[in-house]
């Protein structure tokens, strides 16, 4: 079965401590994009980074990265240096083929991040 | 920027009505998407279309039925709402045949009374 699964459901940490959100995906596909959005109390999705399944490289923006590991099937996220802002629901997501030749996302539950002041 | 806009923010309806929620984006996308999120359960995905008139089931369709007549625009159809259908519902579009990036709109609060 295809699917992603974030074991942490909820985490609280003290602001300027680094956090890190765990992924694990399932996937038959040998070609599949990898996804991590942001949903503030305002509702909306937002993008945070898409990784394709060939490009294991790690990156960096700001205070966020990402580590890509095949060998585990991980896509974690790391914020360094927590503020109170990055207070949200964090939801990695997986592709998934279709039949029609499209791409379906499967998500994960979602970790509630709370950074306390 | 893409622009996803969704009808409502918040809707109440009575048991057995039905519901018409619209999705529009700006950005000429070919791939639209209707998820619903509950708690615990993340997003999942009830519907979504690439191309119009074309639409393909998601992974809970049952009890939901969708329509795209034109590009920009995708509507959920709930035909006959019932309480385990509250929720939230949030539309997304995409290019690539749906490997891009999804963009959001910001969710519309269903409660079915």
């Amino acid at each position: 079965a295809q699917k992603v699964t974030q074991a942490q459901t909820e985490i609280s940490v003290v602001e300027k401590e680094d956090v890190t959100l765990d992924c694990v995906y399932e996937t038959r596909d040998t070609t599949y994009y990898l996804f991590w959005y942001k949903q503030p109390p305002s509702g909306e999705l937002v993008f945070l980074i898409r990784r394709n399944s060939f490009d294991e490289q790690n990156e960096i923006s700001g205070r966020y990265s990402w580590n890509f590991q095949k060998s585990t099937s991980s896509f974690n996220f790391t914020i360094t240096a927590s503020q109170v802002v990055d207070s949200a629901v964090y939801f990695c997501a997986l592709t998934r083929g279709t039949t029609s030749g499209t791409y379906k996302y499967i998500f994960g539950t979602g970790t509630r991040l709370k950074v306390l002041a | 920027d893409v622009k996803v806009t969704q009808s409502s923010r918040y809707l109440v309806k009575r048991t057995g009505e039905k519901v018409f929620l619209e999705c529009v984006q700006d950005m000429d996308h070919e791939n639209m998407f209707w998820y619903r999120q509950d708690p615990g359960l993340g997003l999942r995905l009830i519907y979504f279309s690439y191309d119009v008139k074309m639409k393909e089931k998601g992974d809970i369709p049952e009890g939901y039925s969708v329509s795209r007549e034109k590009k920009e625009r995708f509507s959920l159809i709930l035909e006959s709402a019932s309480t385990n259908q509250t929720s939230m519902y949030l539309c997304a579009s995409s290019k690539d045949r749906g490997k891009g990036t999804q963009y959001f709109g910001p969710g519309t609060r269903l409660t079915v009374l």
